[in-house]
């Protein structure tokens, strides 16, 4: 059974710092993906990482691929009160279907 | 630009009562899918559906059915709620599937059925 856990669970910082989000299995993944969900909202998707090693930056947001595609990183610098919110990494099990990772809960104090 | 839509928002159960989650897309995808959230988790897959009249269990099926007569709407019936069952509900569909088609496969979600069994 492929499984996705995340570290740190929860995450409270003060605005300006830097935080990293990570997302582990012992299975290797041929892609994963990184949504953010706000309270009271479905996740929406963050990025996409492919290929192993790949580094994927969205503005203050740094995505990275381990390379042998196991795991993955989340990197937040200068963190906003507007980054508040879930972070659910996730990949493909089986042909058909997605997983989900534990989830880390990030909150930034202004 | 309607996506995902779910209904109700909101449902209050009492034990042993049974419910109905509407999900319809407008997107024509083929694969679909139910999530549910409990306070503070990931998302946990109960049922999934790669077209109309096919669908298949997740990792949580028991105490739901599901139904996909069309490519647009997937309910998913719950039957004899307990409470073990409060949850959130997120209903989700995309282009592809899992292993195909990898960036810009895109999960879209609904914004989820707040529900609890007393």
């Amino acid at each position: 059974t492929q499984l996705l856990e995340q570290s740190p669970q929860f995450l409270s910082i003060q605005e300006g710092e830097n935080l990293t989000v990570y997302c582990n299995s012992s299975s290797v993944f041929s892609s994963l993906q990184w949504y953010r969900q706000e309270p009271g909202e479905g996740p929406v998707l963050l990025v996409t990482v492919v290929t192993g090693g790949e580094v994927k930056k969205l503005k203050r947001l740094t995505f990275q691929f381990g390379d042998a595609r196991k795991d993955s990183s989340l990197h937040i610098t200068a963190a906003q009160p507007g980054d508040t919110g879930l972070y659910l990494c996730a990949g493909p099990s089986g042909t058909y279907k997605y997983i989900f990772g534990t989830g880390t809960r990030l909150k930034v104090l202004a | 630009n309607a996506g995902v839509t779910q209904t109700p928002k909101f449902r209050i159960l009492k034990i042993g009562q049974s419910m109905t989650l509407q999900c319809t897309q407008d997107m024509n995808h083929n694969y679909m899918y139910w999530y549910r959230q409990d306070p503070g988790m990931g998302l946990k897959l109960i049922y999934y559906s790669v077209g109309a009249g096919i669908t298949d269990k997740g990792e949580v099926p028991n105490g739901y059915n599901v139904s996909r007569s069309t490519t647009e709407d997937f309910p998913l019936r719950l039957e004899l709620a307990a409470p073990s069952q409060t949850s959130v509900y997120f209903c989700a569909s995309s282009p592809r599937s899992g292993l195909e088609g990898l960036p810009g496969n895109t999960i879209y979600f609904g914004e989820g059925s707040w529900l609890t069994v007393v």
